[in-house]
C-alpha cells in the first residue's frame, strides 16, 4: 500500500511570494490533516478534513493560509504571501477510523525556506 | 501552543545502553502514543496506549500509560545505531481525531 505522498519535498522562496503544497493521502482514508512542524518542535495541527469538509481549522492563520480538498481526496495548502516565520516543515497525514483509535499516517513533509 | 512536556530534550548514549524518556501533560488524555521521526521523514507510530496503567511492549520498546492519564514513558532496551532519531509523545482527544505532540526527545547512539 502506498503511503502519504507530498510534493514538493523542498521549496525555497522569497518573502511575500505565494507557495502551495500538495498532498495525496492513502487510498480509502477519509480524514486528512495538515501539520506545521517548526525546527526542534513537535507537529502542530493546522487543519483537519473529513472527506471534503474542513471540520477543524481553528489553528490555521486564515489571513494568509488557505487549504482545499476538492473531491475529498487530494489536498492543497497555500500560503500567500509567505513570511520569514513560515519557514518550517509542513506535514500531511491521513487516517481511516478503525476501532477506538484513528492511526494517522504521515507523509515525508515539505520543507519550506522563506528568504 | 503545545501542552505536553517531554524529557529529556536530547540524549547521547552508547550502543547497548537502555534509554528512558517521559512525557507529562497538564491535561488528561484517553490515548497516548509514541512516534519516531527520522531525518527528512514524517513521524511513524511505535506504540499506542489506550488504558490508564497499561504497559505495552513492541520488541525492544516498552511504554506505559500513567495512572493519572497525564503522563507516559517510553523505554528502549539495548539500543542500536538505528534507534537514532527524534521520539515524540502525543496525546489523543476523546473523539480520536486530534493529536497534541510533545516537543520531542532527540536520541543519538554511539556505536
Amino acid at each position: 500500500e502506498a503511503g502519504v505522498v507530498q510534493s514538493p519535498r523542498y521549496k525555497i522562496i522569497e518573502k511575500k511570494q505565494p507557495v502551495a503544497f500538495w498532498c495525496n493521502p492513502i487510498s480509502g482514508h477519509n480524514t486528512l490533516y495538515w501539520y506545521l512542524q517548526n525546527l526542534g518542535q513537535g507537529p502542530e495541527l493546522l487543519i483537519r478534513y473529513e472527506n471534503e469538509e474542513a471540520v477543524d481549522d481553528s489553528q490555521l492563520p486564515k489571513d494568509r493560509f488557505s487549504a482545499e480538498r476538492l473531491k475529498g481526496v487530494d489536498s492543497t495548502l497555500k500560503i500567500q504571501p509567505a513570511e520569514l516565520g513560515d519557514s518550517a516543515v509542513y506535514l500531511c497525514a491521513s487516517s481511516r477510523r478503525t476501532g477506538i483509535y484513528n492511526e494517522q499516517f504521515f507523509g515525508p513533509g515539505t520543507r519550506l525556506t522563506v528568504l | 501552543g503545545q501542552q505536553l512536556n517531554q524529557n529529556p530534550q536530547s540524549m547521547f548514549i552508547q550502543e547497548g545502553e537502555d534509554v528512558s524518556m517521559n512525557c507529562t501533560s497538564s491535561s488528561i488524555f484517553n490515548t497516548w502514543l509514541w512516534y519516531k521521526q527520522d531525518p527528512g521523514e514524517g513521524p511513524v507510530l511505535l506504540i499506542a496506549l489506550y488504558k490508564a496503567g497499561e504497559l505495552t511492549s513492541n520488541g525492544r520498546l516498552t511504554a506505559q500509560f500513567g495512572i493519572t492519564r497525564k503522563d507516559s514513558f517510553l523505554n528502549i532496551s539495548a539500543s542500536i545505531p538505528s534507534d537514532v532519531g527524534i521520539y515524540f509523545c502525543a496525546g489523543q482527544n476523546n473523539a480520536g481525531n486530534m493529536l497534541t505532540f510533545g516537543g520531542g526527545t532527540r536520541l543519538m547512539v554511539k556505536p
